[in-house]
């Protein structure tokens, strides 16, 4: 079965600071993982897919197989920042078109 | 361009009341979801639709049924509503299964409350 762990429900940080917001997924073929991110009381929306490699508002997210992992990282936090993130990993097979979803991390970016 | 729009955006009903949650999207996406989001459980996926014509269960299905009205629209009924189904309801849809330039693009949400 495939699962998203984020490990942490809150995270606090001062502007400037570097932020990570960790993922780790299981998944037993190559799998494919998206950030997204959720400002308060807005929709969801598409922050970063790691086949991209692109970097969207600052942020990065490296896929390391190794550690199953696939954080997200920003080195300067602003307080713009400050929402759930949500780590997502695609299905395969018969459920190559469903997403499966961490359960999320709060950001708050203090000033 | 809306893209994914949901109706109404907010609803309390009394339990055993039953209501239709809208979900209509024009991106002419084939597949479109339905996910729950409850604080700490992150979003969970009630039924899906790969395409027109098609639908299956997601990871929490009891309680609820869906209706692809056409390519566009995709609509999930609660029957009988209870406390636990309080929630915010979102639908989503997305190009095609196989392919994932933007993956899902998400609809504002719907927040119900069951007393």
């Amino acid at each position: 079965a495939q699962r998203v762990t984020q490990p942490e429900k809150l995270l606090s940080v001062f502007k400037g600071a570097p932020v990570e917001l960790k993922c780790n997924y299981s998944y037993s073929g190559s799998p494919e993982l998206f950030w997204y991110v959720q400002y308060s009381r807005q929709r969801l929306q598409l922050l970063l897919r790691h086949i991209s490699r692109e970097s969207i508002k600052g942020f990065t997210a490296d896929l390391n197989k190794g550690e199953t992992s696939f954080h997200l990282k920003k080195p300067f936090a602003q307080e713009e920042d400050s929402a759930m993130y949500y780590c997502a990993l695609k299905g395969s097979g018969g459920s190559n078109y469903k997403l499966t979803f961490g359960k999320g991390t709060l950001l708050t970016v203090n000033p | 361009n809306a893209g994914v729009t949901q109706t109404p955006k907010f609803q309390v009903l009394k339990t055993g009341q039953s209501m239709t949650l809208q979900c209509a999207q024009d991106m002419n996406h084939n597949s479109m979801y339905w996910y729950r989001q409850d604080p700490g459980m992150g979003l969970r996926l009630i039924y899906y639709s790969a395409s027109e014509g098609t639908t299956d269960k997601g990871e929490v299905p009891n309680g609820y049924n869906v209706s692809r009205l056409n390519k566009r629209e995709f609509s999930l009924r609660l029957e009988s509503a209870a406390p636990s189904q309080t929630s915010v309801y979102f639908c989503a849809s997305s190009l095609d299964p196989g392919l994932w330039t933007h993956g899902y693009t998400f609809g504002s949400g719907t927040r119900l409350t069951v007393v």
